[in-house]
């Protein structure tokens, strides 16, 4: 397991479809967080979970919009009758707390996935 | 509530010269931790480096190496003898120590370098 992966890597959709992505952090990893970023811009917080739990949402995370990660281990992002301005970038992250799997960079360094790129026709 | 700023939309270095990528931060915390992060182009976010505001050190990761300057809310990178693989965009990012752990992320800085 050599970093965090994400599934798909490209999604096309049609406007009121529903969609579901997948990431698998880190193995040792039991903090994970989804990001969103659209063209020519940084990346916005979305959510973030430690183990099973969902311990914050953005505001940018409306009702159409919900993530799980059932066994602490990978998470899944739904989003629920798309829109045209769904279409962004999806990142997913994961950290560690705990010693050496925080990797080079220390504890709770942030290491992200190759992201899913939404399209909404 | 804490920002980021990247005032600099693009920046263009001969290979081998040395660039500096600004990046100023507003927060009314005393710990946390900043970061630069490269995405090349089609490719995911990579960790340069990164930077503890309670060390006085400037971190320092081969080419790549910052200037914090806490007290003036700034943290600039510079790469060193630059290469054609630092082509990308450089975001700087800020995370609290305690309050939450989401990073806070400026709108980033697209780096060319002419060969």
């Amino acid at each position: 397991d050599t970093g965090v992966s994400q599934d798909p890597r490209h999604k096309i959709t049609k406007r009121g479809q529903n969609v579901t992505f997948r990431c698998d952090p880190i193995s040792e990893h039991n903090r994970l967080y989804w990001y969103r970023q659209t063209l020519g811009q940084g990346p916005e917080f979305l959510t973030y979970f430690q183990n099973e739990a969902q311990l914050e949402k953005s505001r940018l995370l409306s009702d159409r919009f919900s993530a799980e990660r059932p066994k602490g281990s990978f998470s899944t992002l739904e989003i629920q009758r798309t829109e045209q301005g769904d279409s962004a970038m999806y990142l997913c992250a994961s950290s560690s707390v705990a010693g050496l799997a925080g990797g080079h960079f220390g504890t709770d360094t942030q290491y992200f996935g190759p992201g899913t790129r939404l399209t909404v026709l | 509530a804490q920002t980021v700023t990247q005032s600099q939309p693009e920046m263009s270095v001969q290979e081998a010269e040395t660039v500096t990528l600004s990046c100023t931060y507003d927060t009314s915390e005393s710990d946390y931790y900043l970061f630069w992060y490269k995405q090349p182009p089609s490719r995911q976010m990579i960790l340069v480096i990164r930077q503890e505001a309670y060390k006085q050190q400037n971190a320092t990761e081969n080419r790549f190496s910052v200037n914090f300057q806490k007290a003036a809310k700034s943290f600039s990178l510079k790469i060193s003898d630059s290469q054609l693989g630092d082509a990308a965009m450089y975001f700087c990012a800020y995370r609290s120590a305690w309050s939450n752990y989401q990073l806070i992320w400026g709108a980033g800085t697209k780096l060319i370098i002419k060969p």
